[in-house]
């Protein structure tokens, strides 16, 4: 089945700066990739998501990248801000069904 | 509802006893999924159902574990006899399935389940 690897699993990046975060998938089948944030004791919310059909999609300061041959994907977000801090799941689906999340990047926006 | 709702909150048992873990979906919502979560990790998928029926029950760990949807809506997971390592919060999401291939999960707040 599918396995998604996150790296890193904690980040922090000075206010204003940038953060990436990069994802691996295992399934070449898979064409659908979403990103989810969750902060501290709150429930998972999309954010962006990608179809294999697109290499790259953007969403003002966040930005997702594919790279379908590398079965790579990456969360880029630009000028970073406090309430940017809380945990990223990186994620990867066959058409939307079943949805295999990684296992999180913690980011932290220093002051 | 206006959003996922999943009872209880929390849930504190002794290893051996079953529980219940009730989700009621956004209406309208066909797809639901459950997911579980301990701490520090991402979502483990359980299983998701299409209207009524269980479209893919890979996740689920063993045959302790158990999951309905009888009406399409309201869905139930059961654990029987349950163990120590079944701790953790068991998150609910559904889904309105609009473009094909992308997926837009609406959690739930989840459920705490703590065995004892």
């Amino acid at each position: 089945g599918e396995n998604v690897e996150q790296h890193p699993s904690t980040l922090s990046v000075q206010e204003g700066d940038s953060a990436v975060i990069k994802c691996t998938y295992s399934d070449s089948a898979s064409n659908y990739f979403p990103w989810y944030k969750q902060e501290l004791g709150k429930r998972p919310q999309l954010i962006i998501d990608i179809r294999s059909n697109v290499g790259e999609k953007k969403d003002q300061r966040i930005a997702v990248t594919l790279n379908k041959t590398a079965k790579h994907f990456s969360l880029h977000i630009t000028e970073t801000q406090p309430e940017d801090s809380a945990v990223y799941f990186c994620a990867a689906s066959i058409s939307g069904d079943k949805i295999i999340f990684g296992k999180g990047t913690r980011l932290h926006i220093l002051p | 509802g206006a959003g996922v709702s999943q009872t209880p909150s929390n849930k504190v048992t002794e290893k051996g006893k079953y529980v219940e873990l009730r989700c009621d979906p956004i209406s309208g919502h066909t797809a639901l999924y459950w997911y579980r979560q301990s701490l520090g990790q991402g979502p483990e998928f359980l299983i998701y159902f299409q209207g009524t029926g269980a479209a893919d029950d890979s996740g689920l760990p063993n045959d302790r574990f158990f999951a309905v949807r009888p009406e399409g809506s309201v869905s139930t997971l059961k654990i029987q006899r349950t163990e120590r390592g079944d701790s953790a919060v068991y998150l609910c999401a559904s889904s309105l399935r609009q473009a094909a291939g992308a997926n837009v999960l609406t959690f739930g707040a989840g459920s705490r389940l703590t065995v004892l």
